[in-house]
């Protein structure tokens, strides 16, 4: 049963420190998506890879955020330094032609 | 950019109940996803139905893309439909989706 995995699941930092978050898409699929869901502003689209190349990430705070994907089995989104306001769950998902399929996403909470 | 709203906000169903969910957007779209977030937090794709009818089991999704509306039927409701379901739409290149706000579905046994 292919699925996207992402670690950790839950991350509990205090502001000002790095946080890495990593995706294993599912095999096979060539476009890889950040996206992080608050209450106030829903599910918003951060960053999108395909082949491995970055295709779009104006969704992102170029600031304090990068996404990268170092090989075809692992994309990374690192936040450094870490705001409260990061707090959010962050999803990765992975799509071959038309549908995305959404791994369990990592809680992050920056106190 | 494009607006996606979904209607109604909230429902609660009493179990074996039917439902309609509906979606509009606001220009022609190429691609259009139902997904349904359950209570754990999954987002499980259930629908990609940019025109046309579909069906799976007791879910069934009907798109008119002229109108710009969709609509998500649930039928013979059941607790584990509980969650909250959202439309989303591609805007420009592929892939780049646009999230509707979600209807928070409650099924009460």
């Amino acid at each position: 049963d292919a699925r996207v995995t992402q670690t950790p699941r839950h991350k509990v930092t205090e502001m000002g420190q790095e946080v890495t978050m990593r995706c294993q898409p599912i095999l096979g699929h060539n476009t890889v998506f950040w996206y992080r869901q608050t209450m106030m502003q829903g599910l918003e689209l951060l960053a999108y890879f395909r082949n491995r190349a970055p295709l779009d990430d104006s969704g992102m705070p170029k600031d304090r955020f990068s996404a990268e994907m170092p090989d075809a089995t692992l994309a990374t989104l690192k936040i450094q330094p870490s705001e409260p306001r990061d707090s959010a769950v962050y999803f990765c998902a992975s799509g071959l032609v038309y549908e995305q399929y959404f791994g369990p996403g990592t809680r992050l909470t920056v106190t | 950019g494009i607006q996606v709203e979904q209607s109604p906000p909230d429902l609660i169903l009493q179990e074996g109940a039917n439902s309609t969910l509906r979606c509009n957007f606001s220009d022609s779209v190429n691609n259009l996803q139902w997904f349904h977030q359950n209570p754990w937090g999954q987002l499980i794709n259930l629908f990609y139905i940019p025109s046309g009818t579909k069906q799976n089991g007791r879910l069934s999704a009907t798109t008119v893309a002229t109108e710009r509306y969709s609509l998500l039927y649930i039928s013979s409701s059941q607790t584990t439909d509980s969650g909250v379901y959202f439309c989303a739409v591609e805007v420009g290149s592929w892939g780049k989706l646009q999230f509707g706000a979600g209807t928070q579905v409650v099924v009460t046994p």
